[in-house]
C-alpha cells in the first residue's frame, strides 16, 4: 500500500463549481499534513496546512480525520486559476521527511 | 519568505557525463535538505535526505553511487548525477525546511541525450 494515496482524477469542472479532493495515508504516526499546489513544470507551493480542527482560507477548506487517516480539500466557487495539480503531503515519523501523494489534477473550464 | 534556489534551472548533457545541481537556502540555514525527482505526470519522489556534515540518507531503490549528495554547509547541498543516462532525464527538485513549512527550489530539468 502506498504511503499517501489520492483520488486519481483528473477533475474537470466548470467555473463556480465546488470540488472536493480526498487523500488517505497509511502511517498512523504521521505528524503533519498539508495541501500543496503544483502548476505544470513548476515547483510545489504550499496551499494550506491541515489541522484536526479543520481550517479554512477563503474558498479553500481542509479537514483532517486522524482516526480514519483521511485528509480532504474542498474548493468552492472554482476559478480558472485554480487549475493545477493538488498534492496531499504528509510528514513521516521523522518530522522533516515529507511524503507526497500522487496528486490530483484539476481543470476548471470556462 | 524563505527562498530556495537551484542551479542550473535546466541542463542538457550527453549520456555518460556527470551533472551537478546546486540547491541553496538563501536567507535561512538548513541542516537538512531533501532531493526529489519527478517524472512527467507523476508525483515527486523523495530520493534522499541531505544532512549537513554527514552522509546523505537514500530512499530505497536510489543508487547512492550514482546520485552523489554533498551538504558541505548550512546553505548548500549538491546533487551530482554521475554517468547520466537518458532514463535519468527528469525534473529534480530540492527542498529545505524553514520555520513553518518546506520551501522548494524551482527545480532543475535534466535532459540526457
Amino acid at each position: 500500500r502506498k504511503e499517501v494515496e489520492q483520488d486519481p482524477g483528473p477533475f474537470n469542472v466548470p467555473e463556480g463549481a465546488t470540488v472536493a479532493f480526498n487523500c488517505t495515508y497509511s502511517n498512523s504516526a504521521s505528524q503533519s499534513f498539508f495541501w500543496y499546489r503544483q502548476d505544470c513544470r513548476k515547483e510545489p507551493k504550499l496551499l494550506m496546512s491541515v489541522y484536526s480542527s479543520g481550517n479554512e482560507d477563503g474558498r479553500f477548506t481542509a479537514q483532517l480525520n486522524r482516526a480514519s487517516q483521511y485528509i480532504s480539500l474542498l474548493i468552492r466557487d472554482s476559478k480558472l486559476s485554480d487549475s493545477a495539480t493538488y498534492l496531499c503531503v504528509v510528514t513521516g515519523t521523522s518530522y522533516d521527511k515529507v511524503i507526497f501523494g500522487p496528486g490530483t489534477s484539476l481543470s476548471v473550464i470556462p | 519568505g524563505a527562498v530556495v534556489s537551484q542551479h542550473p534551472s535546466w541542463v542538457i548533457c550527453k549520456s555518460g557525463t556527470s551533472v551537478k545541481i546546486e540547491c541553496r537556502s538563501l536567507d535561512f540555514q538548513a541542516t537538512t535538505m531533501f532531493w526529489y525527482r519527478q517524472f512527467p505526470k507523476q508525483s515527486l519522489m523523495l530520493m534522499a535526505t541531505s544532512n549537513e556534515g554527514s552522509k546523505a540518507t537514500y530512499e530505497q531503490g536510489v543508487e547512492k553511487d550514482k546520485f552523489l549528495i554533498n551538504h558541505a554547509s548550512l546553505t548548500l547541498s549538491t546533487l551530482t548525477v554521475t554517468s547520466a543516462h537518458p532514463e535519468d532525464s527528469s525534473f529534480y527538485i530540492c527542498s529545505a525546511r524553514g520555520d513553518r513549512e518546506q520551501y522548494f527550489g524551482p527545480g532543475t530539468r535534466l535532459t540526457v541525450t
